[in-house]
């Protein structure tokens, strides 16, 4: 079963604008790690969050999590086009070291 | 450069040929796992390997084998491939010296069809 369940499942913006997505998760877990995906192809990681941190930053991304509502957010700031991808969420579970639970994605479309 | 590989990146096979899929990192990483992503079902685990000669199953094991006999390598094996394994597959691997999980490498996909 899946363990992050991504919210929307697609996502269609304007360059400029800020695009958010939600993930839920079930279990306790070690960190949140957020990751990319163009069209099929490979995994680009783009942040990983820990279990007793609140937020953080990267760029034009800013990560939040709370543990106590087993959520988290991936915000990005100013889109661009070339932001057009699938978004991931993957929890590393406390009882299940190293094992990435994912979940479905968002699809994201940026126009110019 | 730090990086996970895979070979090869794409493939297309008959059911019941036998085939591998190979993955190496340069990390030095003890922990090595395989997934595969199939349209709306994110990635699922297929097996790990905590270190050589450790492996163990993942969420969807069945029709694959691993071997795991040098730390850097971790090939993944299908027996008897069958329609239902076409899927895109990932090796990752991720440093657990420190005890604490930390970022997992991705390698960069092998898209495998099976007809």
């Amino acid at each position: 079963s899946q363990q992050g369940e991504e919210d929307p499942q697609a996502l269609s913006i304007q360059e400029g604008e800020n695009a958010t997505m939600n993930c839920s998760y079930k279990t306790s877990i070690n960190n949140l790690q957020w990751y990319r995906q163009n069209s099929g192809r490979g995994l680009v990681h783009l942040i990983l969050i820990r279990s007793n941190e609140r937020e953080k930053h990267s760029g034009r991304l800013r990560v939040t999590l709370d543990t106590s509502k087993k959520s988290s957010s991936l915000l990005i700031t100013a889109s661009r086009a070339a932001d057009t991808a699938s978004y991931f969420c993957a929890t590393d579970s406390t009882d299940s070291w190293g094992k990435l639970q994912f979940g479905a994605g968002t699809q994201v479309v940026v126009t110019p | 450069e730090a990086q996970v590989t895979q070979n090869p990146r794409y493939l297309i096979t008959v059911t019941g040929k036998k085939l591998t899929v190979t993955c190496s990192q340069n990390m030095n990483h003890e922990y090595m796992s395989w997934y595969r992503q199939d349209p709306g079902l994110g990635l699922r685990q297929i097996y790990y390997s905590m270190n050589v000669e450790v492996t163990d199953k993942g969420d969807v094991p069945e029709g694959y084998k691993v071997s795991r006999k040098e730390k850097r390598n971790f090939p993944l094996i299908l027996e008897s491939p069958s329609p239902n394994q076409t899927s895109l597959y990932f090796c990752a691997s991720i440093n657990s010296g420190t005890g604490v999980p930390d970022t997992q490498y991705f390698g960069p996909g092998t898209r495998l069809t099976v007809l």
